[in-house]
C-alpha cells in the first residue's frame, strides 16, 4: 500500500460542476501540499496546509489530521481547471521529505 | 529571480553519455530540492540543499548521480553514464525555509531527459 493514496485516478466533469479529489496518507506529516500540474508539465503549488481549511478563489482544501485525510474541492469548474492534481505529504519520519500521491487527472468539458 | 529557472527544457543523450541539468532557485530561497518524475505521475525525491550544503541526499542513487549548489552559480544535477531508466522529467523546487516549515514550494518547469 502506498503511503499517500489519491482518488479518483481520473475524473471527467462538465463545466460548472463541483469537483472533489481525495488524498489519504498513512505517515505522520508536518504538512500536506496540493499541487497542480498543467498539461504542459509545469507544477504550481496550490496549498500547503497542516490543519483546517484553506480557500483560494474557487479552490478549497481541507485536512483532517485525526483521519489522515485531505480533500481538494473545485467549485464551478472550468475547462482551464483541466490538469493533474497531486497531493504530497511532508513525511515527519523522513525529515519532512515529500511523499507524492499518484495524481488525479481532471478533465473539465465545456 | 522571481521564479525557479531550470535549463535546459529538453535534453537528449545517448546511453552512456553524461547529462547535466541546471536550476536557479528564487532569490532569497535557501533550500533547493530535486525530484525525478517517471511515467508522468511517479515523483521521487533525489536530494536537497541548504544553500551550498547538502541537506538530505537519501534519495540520490549512489552511483552516477551527483549534485552541487555553489555560491553565485545555478545548482546542478549531473548524471554520469546515463541509462535508459534515467529518462524522466527532473524538477527543481526552492523554498525560503526548511522542509516542514509552513510554506509552499516553488517548482521550476522541469527538464525532460530522454536517454536513447
Amino acid at each position: 500500500k502506498n503511503e499517500v493514496e489519491q482518488s479518483p485516478q481520473n475524473l471527467t466533469a462538465q463545466e460548472g460542476e463541483f469537483i472533489t479529489i481525495n488524498c489519504s496518507y498513512s505517515v505522520g506529516i508536518s504538512a500536506l501540499h496540493w499541487l497542480q500540474q498543467h498539461p504542459g508539465g509545469g507544477i504550481v503549488s496550490l496549498f500547503m496546509l497542516s490543519s483546517g481549511k484553506k480557500k483560494h478563489g474557487r479552490l478549497i482544501a481541507t485536512i483532517n489530521i485525526q483521519e489522515k485525510h485531505s480533500s481538494l474541492h473545485i467549485t464551478a469548474s472550468h475547462p482551464r481547471d483541466s490538469a493533474v492534481y497531486i497531493c504530497a505529504a511532508a513525511n515527519k519520519a523522513a525529515g519532512n521529505k515529500l511523499t507524492f500521491g499518484g495524481g488525479t487527472r481532471v478533465l473539465v468539458k465545456p | 529571480g522571481e521564479e525557479v529557472a531550470q535549463t535546459p527544457k529538453h535534453l537528449v543523450r545517448g546511453e552512456g553519455q553524461k547529462a547535466k541539468l541546471y536550476c536557479a532557485p528564487i532569490k532569497g530561497h535557501s533550500y533547493v530540492f530535486w525530484y525525478q518524475q517517471v511515467l508522468k505521475n511517479e515523483f521521487k525525491f533525489l536530494i536537497s540543499f541548504q544553500n551550498e550544503n547538502v541537506f538530505d541526499e537519501t534519495g540520490m542513487p549512489k552511483e552516477r548521480f551527483s549534485a552541487k549548489c555553489l555560491p553565485n552559480s545555478p545548482c546542478s544535477l549531473e548524471i554520469q553514464a546515463t541509462k535508459l531508466e534515467d529518462s524522466a522529467v527532473y524538477f527543481c523546487a526552492s523554498s525560503r525555509n526548511p522542509p516542514g516549515a509552513a510554506e509552499k514550494l516553488f517548482f521550476g518547469s522541469g527538464t525532460q531527459l530522454s536517454v536513447l
